[in-house]
């Protein structure tokens, strides 16, 4: 099953934060987050592998909550250059090397 | 530089006809991966391979089939082309972590196909 991302959209002005959320109805081994710009192919952002785990990349940061089955990317003092479509990618014990994507999360930012 | 290529940026076919995409990784990664992405669904994993002559099936195989002969070449094959097949495909690779996960995905450009 796909995991559901929330919002589907999301309009900030320069500096404004976000937070962009992933679910699953499954148990996660990890949590993947990839950025895509339009026009290119997805980037990878993050792994977070550990229930609680936190990363950081810049202002971009992510945390896994093992027991909700969900994970958060937070961008905080968006820049033009966050823009794009976000995806969250899962991997399942017993399914490992296997992604999941999201339906991902169109994210603009205006001057 | 990883660099994973395609070997079309834009492709059009005609229904019924048999098309090759072909994806080359330079990074001896044992994992490849294709995807397929259309508006509002995502990436859809069609087919993915762990090893050469290894394939698995992803979660929309149907009407598709892949071909691993050498390490770094994934080929997807649609045998009949269908509009229904009209969409970005996007291969992918990956090493292979510690604990037996993967690494992060590195993407090619992708291939737009339309069937008409």
């Amino acid at each position: 099953q796909q995991p559901v991302q929330s919002p589907q959209a999301v309009i900030l002005r320069e500096g404004e934060d976000a937070v962009i959320n992933c679910s699953s109805s499954k148990a996660l081994y990890s949590v993947h987050w990839y950025r895509q710009k339009h026009g290119e192919a997805p980037v990878f952002l993050m792994i977070l592998l550990k229930g609680g785990e936190q990363k950081g990349h810049d202002k971009i940061s992510a945390s896994f909550n093992e027991k909700k089955q969900q994970s958060s990317l937070y961008l905080t003092a968006s820049q033009l250059s966050y823009s794009g479509t976000y995806f969250c990618g899962t991997e399942y014990r017993g399914a490992t090397n296997k992604l999941i994507f999201g339906t991902g999360t169109l994210l603009a930012v205006q001057p | 530089d990883v660099k994973v290529t395609q070997s079309s940026r834009y492709l059009v076919k005609r229904t019924g006809e048999k098309v090759f995409l072909e994806c080359v990784q330079d990074m001896d990664h044992e994992n490849m991966f294709w995807y397929r992405q259309d508006p509002g669904l995502g990436l859809r994993l069609i087919y993915f391979s762990y090893d050469v002559k290894m394939k698995e099936k992803g979660d929309i195989p149907e009407g598709y089939s892949v071909s691993r002969e050498k390490k770094e070449r994934f080929s997807l094959i649609l045998e009949s082309a269908s509009t229904n097949q009209t969409s970005m495909y996007l291969c992918a690779s990956s090493g292979t972590g510690l604990a037996g996960g993967p690494y992060e995905q590195y993407f090619g450009p992708g291939t737009r196909l339309t069937v008409t």
